[in-house]
């Protein structure tokens, strides 16, 4: 089971609201990413993390930002939520180096009106 | 764009048949591995097969890779309603750090 917890799991809010996605894990792993998935699509890469002090972008462009304080926490911000937002935001974490098997959480929903 | 191309994108059978999914890469892999993603939650890992191994087994799964095509395969024998889900391949790459996940094949198991 992995430990590694987001919040909120559903979110409804109006354009123009700044939003944060939160996401956390217990394992001690260094490297964290954020994924967005629409429902039935693949995923795509927005950021990630190799650890402390350290983020980047990801595969897919992406207007939210991230942040990495600490260890165990890699919050998402969106400054300015547009309905072309509304998606799954999938957070995941897995210890350093090449192919190590990666643990996801279980995904916040986010729908931008 | 996507490293793994997974084939068929959708597949519906009966309860107690196996199931055959397809991935295909395009570079070379350190490894690959497959997850699966229930219906609106996150993904969980399935299984990692190394670039040197050829087959890999874990209870009713059963992996295949073969890189000379750079086509992995993955079977469920004996399917059960609660195999129905999204499965995707995942592959390493030398000298890169993130996996690339391919584009999923949805199982459906009609009881």
């Amino acid at each position: 089971e992995a430990d590694i917890y987001q919040t909120p799991r559903y979110l409804v809010i109006g354009t123009g609201k700044k939003i944060t996605l939160e996401c956390s894990q217990t394992m001690g792993h260094d490297k964290m990413y954020w994924y967005q998935q629409d429902p039935g699509m693949e995923l795509h890469l927005i950021h990630y993390s190799y650890g402390v002090n350290s983020t980047e972008k990801g595969d897919l462009s992406s207007e939210s930002t991230v942040s990495r304080i600490r260890t165990e926490h890699f919050p998402l911000t969106l400054e300015s939520a547009r309905p072309s937002h509304t998606s799954q935001y999938l957070c995941a974490s897995s210890r350093s180096g090449t192919g190590n098997t990666i643990y996801f959480g279980e995904g916040s929903w986010l729908t931008v009106v | 764009s996507q490293q793994g191309e997974e084939d068929p994108q959708a597949l519906s059978i009966q309860e107690g048949e196996n199931a055959t999914m397809n991935c295909s890469y395009k570079t070379s892999i350190n490894n690959l591995q497959w997850y699966r993603q229930n219906s609106g939650r996150g993904l969980v890992h399935l299984i990692l097969i190394r670039s040197n191994e050829r087959e890999k087994h874990s209870g009713r799964l059963r992996v295949t890779l073969d890189t000379s095509k750079k086509s992995s395969s993955l079977l469920i024998t004996a399917s059960r309603a609660a195999d129905t889900a999204s499965y995707f391949c995942a592959t390493a790459n030398f000298g890169n750090e993130k996996l690339t996940f391919g584009t999923g094949t949805r199982l459906t198991i009609i009881p």
